[in-house]
């Protein structure tokens, strides 16, 4: 079974602009999770989806949003990058039981 | 507020040995606990989980130890390995299945096996 994939694994942009980052989760898996990777605040959640509808969001501002599509990919974007948007972004995909998380390779954003 | 703490940032053990790598958590609400491996520029790799439920689980190398009394969890590497040098995260979440999941992670334990 292929694994979590990523797009684009590494990404270059500038401050304002905005960004889509894509994750398609293992097949069979209907929840798809993604968090943020800092050196200073470690691996924070961002949101959760699962058939389509965002189920839980963690403690970030609007400017970070996502969607799932019918087939459980999911994207996610942030709008009017910062800095400190600079990061690991991993996605993460679960069958929708138990509690276990697959990651995927992360996409490193820098933003310069 | 941290949550979930690991409050070793590095270990380093020799080949062979046992490694222990410790967790603790502050909220009580937490009922699943997880480890992950994590290499540069990889996401992280599930390793073992432990429900609330049970004290131990075991799974070849890997056992992790859970004392709900004292919000404490460990993992133990027998016998550690060169190839198991990486971060090792603690991380905790709770709810039942098929609800929503968020996990919460530790800041990580740099773990280095010494040959």
């Amino acid at each position: 079974k292929a694994g979590v994939t990523q797009t684009p694994r590494y990404l270059i942009k500038t401050r304002g602009q905005q960004v889509t980052l894509s994750c398609s989760p293992i097949s069979g898996h209907r929840s798809v999770s993604w968090y943020q990777q800092t050196p200073g605040q470690g691996l924070q959640f961002l949101f959760e989806y699962f058939s389509e509808t965002q189920r839980n969001k963690g403690n970030f501002p609007g400017r970070f949003s996502g969607r799932q599509f019918s087939n459980s990919r999911s994207e996610m974007n942030v709008s009017t990058l910062e800095l400190g948007d600079s990061a690991l972004y991993l996605c993460a995909s679960n069958p929708g039981q138990g509690n276990e998380q697959f990651f995927g390779p992360g996409t490193r954003l820098t933003v310069l | 507020d941290q949550q979930v703490k690991q409050n070793s940032p590095s270990l380093s053990v020799q080949e062979g040995r046992i490694s222990i790598l410790n967790c603790d958590y502050t909220n009580s609400m937490f009922d699943y606990f997880l480890w992950y491996k994590k290499y540069p520029a990889e996401g992280p790799t599930f390793l073992i989980s432990i429900s609330s439920i049970k004290d131990k689980n075991e799974d070849g190398r890997f056992t992790v130890f859970l004392n709900k009394s004292a919000k404490h969890l460990s993992l133990h590497i027998v016998p550690s390995q060169p190839g198991d040098s990486a971060v090792y995260f603690c991380a905790a979440s709770r709810g039942y299945s098929g609800s929503a999941r968020q996990l919460t992670f530790g800041s990580g334990t740099q773990l280095t096996v010494l040959p």
